[in-house]
C-alpha cells in the first residue's frame, strides 16, 4: 500500500513568489493535514482538509490556502513568499473515526531566496 | 494555548543504556499521545501510540502516560546508534473531528554513543 506521498520534493523560490506544494494521501483516507516545519520552531498545525473542505487552519496568515479535490488529494498554495517561509512543509493523512495520529509523506522543502 | 514541551537535548546515552526521554503538555483535554522519530531531514515517522495511563510496551520501546500530571514519557532500552535521532512527542484533543490536528513539542535530540 502506497503511503503519502508529496511534490515536489525541494522547490526553491524567490521572495513575492508563490509556491503550489501537493500531497496525495494514502488511499481510502479522507483527511488531509498540512504542518510546517521551520527551524527551531517544530512542527506547527496549518490546514485541515476532509471531505473536500477546509475544516479548520492554525494560526497563519491568509497567504497559507489550499484546497482538496475529489480524489482527496491535497494542495497548499503560499503567496507572497516571505524569507521565514523557508521550511519543511510536511502532509499527514488519516481516516476519521480511526487511530487519529497522522502518517506523514516524506515532505517538501521549500526555500525562500 | 495548547502547548507540548520537550527538553531539547542533546541527550547522550552510552549504547546499550536506556535512554529516557519526556514531556509535558499543557491542555487537560488532550487524550491521545504519540512519539515520533525524526531523522535529520527526513519527515517524523511514529513509533508509539498511548491513550492510558500506565506503561504500554513495543519491542524496545514502552510509551508511558500520567494524565494527573501532564506527563509522558519514552524509553528506549538497549539504545542502538541508529536510534539517534530526534524525537517528537505529540497531543491530540480527540475531541471528535481532528480538528486542531497534533500539538507538537520541538523535540529531544538523542545521540546514542558507540
Amino acid at each position: 500500500e502506497a503511503g503519502v506521498t508529496q511534490s515536489p520534493t525541494h522547490l526553491i523560490k524567490t521572495r513575492g513568489q508563490q509556491a503550489t506544494l501537493r500531497c496525495s494521501p494514502i488511499s481510502g483516507h479522507t483527511s488531509v493535514y498540512w504542518y510546517q516545519q521551520a527551524l527551531g520552531l517544530g512542527l506547527q498545525f496549518l490546514l485541515w482538509y476532509d471531505e473536500g473542505e477546509e475544516r479548520n487552519r492554525g494560526n497563519f496568515p491568509p497567504r497559507f490556502s489550499g484546497r482538496q479535490f475529489p480524489n482527496y488529494s491535497s494542495e497548499l498554495n503560499v503567496n507572497a513568499l516571505e524569507l521565514e517561509d523557508s521550511a519543511l512543509y510536511l502532509c499527514a493523512s488519516n481516516s476519521l473515526g480511526v487511530n487519529p495520529a497522522a502518517f506523514f509523506g516524506q515532505g517538501t522543502r521549500l526555500t525562500v531566496v | 494555548q495548547k502547548e507540548v514541551e520537550q527538553n531539547s537535548g542533546p541527550l547522550s546515552v552510552p549504547e546499550g543504556a536506556i535512554a529516557s526521554l519526556n514531556c509535558t503538555y499543557s491542555d487537560r483535554g488532550s487524550q491521545s499521545f504519540f512519539w515520533y522519530r525524526q531523522y535529520s531531514g527526513k519527515s517524523p515517522e511514529l513509533i508509539m501510540s498511548i491513550y492510558s495511563n500506565g506503561d504500554k510496551e513495543d519491542g524496545r520501546f514502552t510509551a508511558q502516560l500520567n494524565k494527573a500530571s501532564q506527563y509522558v514519557s519514552l524509553l528506549i532500552r538497549d539504545s542502538q546508534p541508529s536510534d539517534s535521532a530526534t524525537y517528537l512527542c505529540a497531543a491530540y484533543p480527540d475531541s471528535g473531528g481532528g480538528a486542531d490536528g497534533l500539538t507538537f513539542g520541538k523535540g529531544t535530540h538523542l545521540i546514542i554513543q558507540p
